[in-house]
């Protein structure tokens, strides 16, 4: 399956502890775009990144949330000193290019906060 | 402040005939929008796109019809199928001044029920 994968598919973690989701994009995509799902809501996007560069956080918490995209290896959201307000799916989808393209979506992680 | 709105949580339809799907936006700058289809547990999955630049955009069962000046696309299938049972999530999306395109905005989705 040449896919978006993401995982873990599903995450607990206790209140303060840290969460590290990856995402590894479709063969020959560069561009990477984190989104959270809140039950009954639609996706709320987080962060755009392309390899090595943050290209838009817009969407991203101030405090605790960061991203990144090396150049070898997947994309990692990490969480750090989770709260049960952080309890969500959480997307990865990549595109190949810039310009107009669709965004094609992981099966996605769901985290829940003890 | 909702700028893509999607104001029937559900909708049911009968196998064979027609379902439309209807969405809302207030941000005249988006100028390319999505239609994704959704399973339980599942990521979304891409159906259809239309660019503002045209009113109308045809694949299979599926056709997207823009109207800008209302701020408003639908999305029609037919005939409706039993598999095509899911959550339908509308999107937009503007270019972004340093290329690419930048995050895209949901809605909140529209449950659709396809009845034998």
């Amino acid at each position: 399956n040449a896919g978006v994968m993401q995982n873990p598919r599903h995450l607990v973690r206790r209140r303060g502890q840290e969460a590290r989701l990856r995402c590894s994009p479709m063969k020959g995509h560069s561009h990477v775009y984190w989104y959270r799902q809140l039950p009954e809501e639609g996706l709320k996007f987080m962060v755009y990144l392309q390899k090595e560069n943050i290209i838009d956080e817009s969407g991203m918490p101030k405090e605790r949330f960061s991203a990144e995209f090396p150049k070898e290896g997947p994309s990692i959201l990490r969480i750090q000193q989770v709260v049960r307000g952080d309890s969500a799916a959480y997307f990865c989808a990549s595109s190949p290019r810039g310009g107009h393209q669709p965004q094609h979506f992981g099966d996605g992680t769901r985290l829940s906060i003890l | 402040d909702q700028q893509v709105k999607q104001n029937s949580p559900s909708l049911s339809v009968q196998e064979g005939r027609i379902s439309i799907l209807n969405c809302d936006y207030t941000n005249s700058m988006f100028d390319y929008f999505l239609w994704y289809k959704k399973y339980p547990a599942e990521g979304p999955t891409f159906l259809i796109s239309i660019s503002s630049i045209k009113d109308k955009n045809e694949d299979g069962r599926f056709t997207v019809f823009l109207n800008k000046s209302a701020k408003h696309l639908s999305l029609h299938i037919v005939p409706s199928q039993p598999g095509d049972s899911a959550v339908y999530f509308c999107a937009a999306s503007m270019e972004y001044s340093g290329g690419g395109a930048d995050g895209l905005t949901f809605g909140k989705g529209t449950h659709l029920i396809i009845q034998p």
